[in-house]
């Protein structure tokens, strides 16, 4: 396992367009957590997953994001009818249900909206 | 709520100096853990040391030690004998025990080691 992987590493979008990202966590971890970073600024919390159950979101998380993690494997990240002020870029992290609160974090996914 | 300060932006040193990221946090919670990361120009954040908050014994590793002091409620990262492999953004972060696993970070450190 190379760790978390994140797809696609850069996304180019026109304003109003739906955009999708996929995260591949680390086998083994149960929990599976979605981050945004803008400029100059450190990640911010969006959502995360236990299995396949999304148990909290962050009021960042707007009526036009949605999260999914189909059967507790992978998850999707999608921003419909982006806006300018959705550039970004997109973190996951997995970790272990139990623990010290290991996080591994992906490389991202740098979201530009045109 | 909870909060991590960074009130370096940047921080440029010439290879070989010391130099420290300073990190101030607050929360209510007695129970919390404290990160510190590292983001190369990659993008990937790379996790370096957490830190219990019932356990205030400084650590060293290598090159980097980390200060964790509750009574000013700060933990500062000190890299020693910088090299320009050192250039990143470097954030701290936090978790508490009633933040339901969402890591809190600060704005970040810029460090630019110079050759």
């Amino acid at each position: 396992d190379t760790g978390v992987s994140q797809n696609p590493r850069h996304k180019i979008t026109k304003r109003g367009q739906n955009v999708t990202f996929r995260c591949d966590p680390i086998s083994e971890h149960n929990r599976l957590y979605w981050y945004r970073q803008t400029l100059g600024q450190g990640p911010e919390f969006l959502t995360y997953f236990q299995n396949e159950a999304q148990l909290e979101k962050s009021r960042l998380l707007s009526d036009r994001f949605s999260a999914e993690r189909p059967k507790g494997s992978f998850s999707t990240l999608e921003i419909q009818r982006t806006e300018q002020g959705d550039s970004a870029m997109y973190l996951c992290a997995s970790s272990p249900d139990r623990g010290n609160y290991g996080y591994t974090f992906g490389s991202g996914t740098r979201l530009t909206v045109v | 709520a909870q909060k991590v300060t960074q009130a370096q932006t940047e921080i440029s040193v010439v290879e070989k100096e010391d130099v420290t990221l300073d990190c101030v946090y607050e929360t209510r919670d007695t129970t919390y853990y404290l990160f510190w990361y590292k983001q190369p120009p990659s993008g990937e954040l790379v996790f370096l040391i957490r830190r219990n908050s019932f356990d205030e014994q400084n650590e060293i590793s290598g090159r980097y030690s980390w200060n964790f002091q509750k009574s000013t409620s700060s933990f500062n990262f000190t890299i020693t004998a910088s090299q320009v492999v050192d250039s990143a953004v470097y954030f701290c972060a936090l978790i508490s025990s009633g933040s339901a696993r969402q890591l809190t970070f600060g704005s970040g450190t810029q460090l630019t080691v110079l050759p």
